[in-house]
């Protein structure tokens, strides 16, 4: 089953204690990106990746970092959190970079609780 | 830069009314529009997309209509039901890349 895969789905840490979230896909999709959701606000992106060991700044990069050693997984990487971070995150995947029909396949979820 | 703009929610129906929600881009150059559904507790599902102007995307019941005179995309159902009952949302991506634009949401209540 094609399937974009996030862990944890839940997490509530304290401000400061380092974080990873992983996100998985099973579908060969060249492309990846993160994403936080804020109450009216829609999704916003905070980076994305066209394919192994390339990466480029989204819309709210500040306090995020994020690798691709492989093509089927890029973790999010919170250094540092803070309570503005707290949110829901989603990671997405697609194919043929540059091909504006190809839809974006979403994972389920992460929602961050910084304290 | 690209911009979506969708009518703050929440939308309250009764099953089996009409359902609009409105949508509206800014965006340079022949933009992709598409129309997320997020159920309660899950990711975001695509659930229709157009790519050109005047297409109609149309999936489950759902339509909607590429304007680029307009610069509009608004989402509509003929008969919601209970089920539908999600957060909409419109997002916009544009000829580079596959970064995707999106609206706030609108949230979809539909009673029994």
């Amino acid at each position: 089953e094609a399937q974009v895969t996030q862990n944890p789905r839940y997490l509530i840490t304290v401000t400061g204690k380092k974080l990873t979230v992983t996100c998985s896909q099973n579908m060969n999709h060249e492309y990846m990106s993160w994403y936080r959701q804020d109450p009216g606000l829609g999704l916003r992106q905070i980076y994305y990746s066209m394919n192994v060991e390339v990466t480029d700044k989204g819309d709210v990069p500040e306090g995020y970092k994020v690798s691709r050693k492989e093509k089927r997984n890029f973790p999010l990487i919170l250094e540092s959190p803070s309570p503005n971070q707290t949110s829901l995150y989603f990671c997405a995947s697609s194919s043929r970079t540059g091909n504006s029909n190809q839809p974006q396949h979403f994972g389920d979820g992460t929602r961050l609780s910084i304290l | 830069g690209n911009s979506v703009t969708q009518m703050e929610g929440p939308v309250t129906l009764s099953e089996e009314a009409f359902l609009t929600i409105n949508c509206t881009y800014t965006a340079t150059g022949y933009p992709s529009l598409f129309w997320y559904v997020q159920y309660p507790g899950e990711g975001l599902q695509l659930l229709l997309k157009a790519t050109k102007a005047d297409d109609k995307g149309s999936n489950k019941g759902f339509e909607a209509t590429y304007r680029k005179e307009t610069t509009s995309f608004h989402l509509e159902k003929g008969s919601v039901q209970v089920s539908d009952s999600a957060v909409y949302f419109c997002a916009l991506r544009g000829n580079a890349g596959n970064m995707l634009t999106f609206g706030g949401g609108t949230r979809l209540m539909v009673k029994p």
